[in-house]
């Protein structure tokens, strides 16, 4: 199957600060990157649809501001979390797809600690 | 957000028996999913279905899209060790996924 690849793999972060998550996809053309949070013993929770070129729709609850996604080019997408809090602290993780109902590549997944 | 009701929670059982787990929404899905999540890891795809009432085996997993395409079982045979693992189902609207709550399977060898 295709590889997206997510980076980092972890980070630890003072409170305040801001955290840049990377996910490529390495051998396709991703027009649709998703950006998922999971905390611990809990399932995968949409937080946002991200299209190159445009700006990424946020699922509702989900702040905009805190949480920004560039989708600049077909194979990256970058999540800033900015002003990073405790209850910030999940894993994250990013789904590349190629076109519509095409099936979606999961990256590694980030795991965010906020300290 | 949305979600899936997936079942059991978790399930602990001997090596060499199977496993059932099913998810049910209210919601209809034209695709269904199965993954498998190891720790730290992000989720792996096992089997996709498509149609209402697909039946897909993938060794010794199999799944079925149920026929009013809101619900979905997915049985491990045989199981082993590397079974364990935390199970997903997922439903797909245009390439984003709902997902269900997950079954942590554990596996006495």
């Amino acid at each position: 199957g295709a590889v997206v690849s997510q980076h980092p793999s972890r980070v630890i972060c003072k409170s305040g600060t801001s955290v840049k998550i990377e996910c490529r996809s390495l051998d396709f053309q991703a027009t649709t990157m998703f950006w998922y949070r999971q905390f611990p013993k809990q399932s995968l929770m949409l937080m946002a649809t991200s299209n190159e070129g445009s700006k990424a729709t946020y699922e509702q609850g989900v702040e905009k501001d805190k949480f920004l996604i560039n989708h600049a080019s077909l194979t990256l997408s970058t999540l800033t979390v900015t002003s990073a809090h405790p209850e910030d602290s999940s894993f994250y993780i990013c789904s590349a797809v190629q076109g519509p109902d095409t099936e979606a590549f999961f990256g590694q997944g980030t795991r965010l600690t906020v300290v | 957000g949305q979600q899936l009701n997936q079942s059991p929670q978790s399930m602990f059982i001997q090596e060499g028996e199977d496993v059932s787990m099913n998810c049910t929404s209210s919601s209809i899905f034209n695709t269904w999913l199965w993954y498998k999540q190891d720790p730290g890891e992000g989720p792996v795809l096992l089997i996709a279905l498509y149609k209402a009432g697909e039946l897909t085996s993938n060794g010794r997993l199999t799944a079925q899209f149920g026929i009013t395409r809101k619900d979905s079982f997915l049985n491990i045979s045989a199981s082993i060790p590397s079974d364990v693992g935390i199970y997903f189902c997922a439903g797909s609207q245009g390439g984003k996924l709902i997902f269900g709550q997950g079954t942590e399977l554990s596996v006495k060898p």
